[in-house]
């Protein structure tokens, strides 16, 4: 199976400030077909996932343009601007490339 | 509105069985693959297994913790997918998400439903 390991697992940031998640796959992520299944997603406090980036970079209907998505073969990284206080949260990468799908540890963004 | 609708979850003794149940709305369900992904309490996420669409073979694949236990099944005349669950165990304790999956990720979540095994 691909591991997926995310830095840090737990990151303070004042509101305002950039912030930046580190995601590292065990493998390439790079599928047969040319492209590369890696996603993020944000789990705010009681709420179920929301998709916010798919293939690497690509921002999903109605996020924020200040969530971007970066990376390549096996290192990817999700940055936020300026952070409000609605994105506290569990940021997940996740990887489709190959089954079975497996997600990271999990980051907790929390404001200081 | 595309949304899942997740139902069948509860308290079960470890060797049990249950089968959870989640109804699609607002979007063509016959035509995507749908997945389901569970939350043990305090962990993060783990994908469980996932079913192609009738015209992609309607084929099911699974994690290996619940291959040969869970089964994943689609009624497209009722807009549902099943997650069939047998011979539970206690490490299966988990909110259970139904999710659509839309070019190889996962777009649409619904609010989960609660499994627990205990005895």
């Amino acid at each position: 199976d691909i591991v997926m390991t995310q830095t840090p697992l737990s990151s303070p940031v004042t509101l305002g400030q950039p912030a930046s998640i580190s995601c590292r796959s065990s493998q390439s992520l790079v599928h047969s077909n040319g492209n590369t299944y890696l996603s993020w997603l944000q789990q705010r406090p009681g709420q179920p996932p929301r998709l916010l980036i798919y293939k690497i970079s690509n921002r999903f209907s109605g996020v924020p343009d200040r969530f971007s998505g970066s990376g390549a073969g096996t290192d990817f990284t999700l940055k936020i601007s300026r952070v409000e206080a609605e994105d506290v949260g569990v940021y997940y990468c996740m990887q489709a490339t190959q089954f079975p799908y497996t997600f990271g540890q999990g980051t907790k963004l929390e404001i200081k | 509105e595309v949304q899942l609708v997740e139902s069948g979850g509860g308290l079960v003794k470890p060797g049990g069985s249950l089968r959870l149940s989640c109804a699609a709305s607002g979007y063509t369900f016959s035509s995507a693959w749908m997945s389901w992904v569970r939350q043990a309490p305090g962990k993060g996420l783990e994908w469980v297994g996932r079913i192609k669409t009738k015209t992609d073979g309607g084929a099911a694949d699974y994690a290996a913790p619940v291959k040969g236990r869970f089964t994943i099944s689609r009624d497209d005349s009722k807009d549902t997918v099943y997650l069939q669950m047998n011979s539970l165990k206690i490490e299966d304790t988990a909110v259970y998400y139904c999710t659509r999956e839309w070019y190889y990720c996962m777009d649409v979540w619904g609010k989960g439903t609660t499994v627990t095994v205990s005895s």
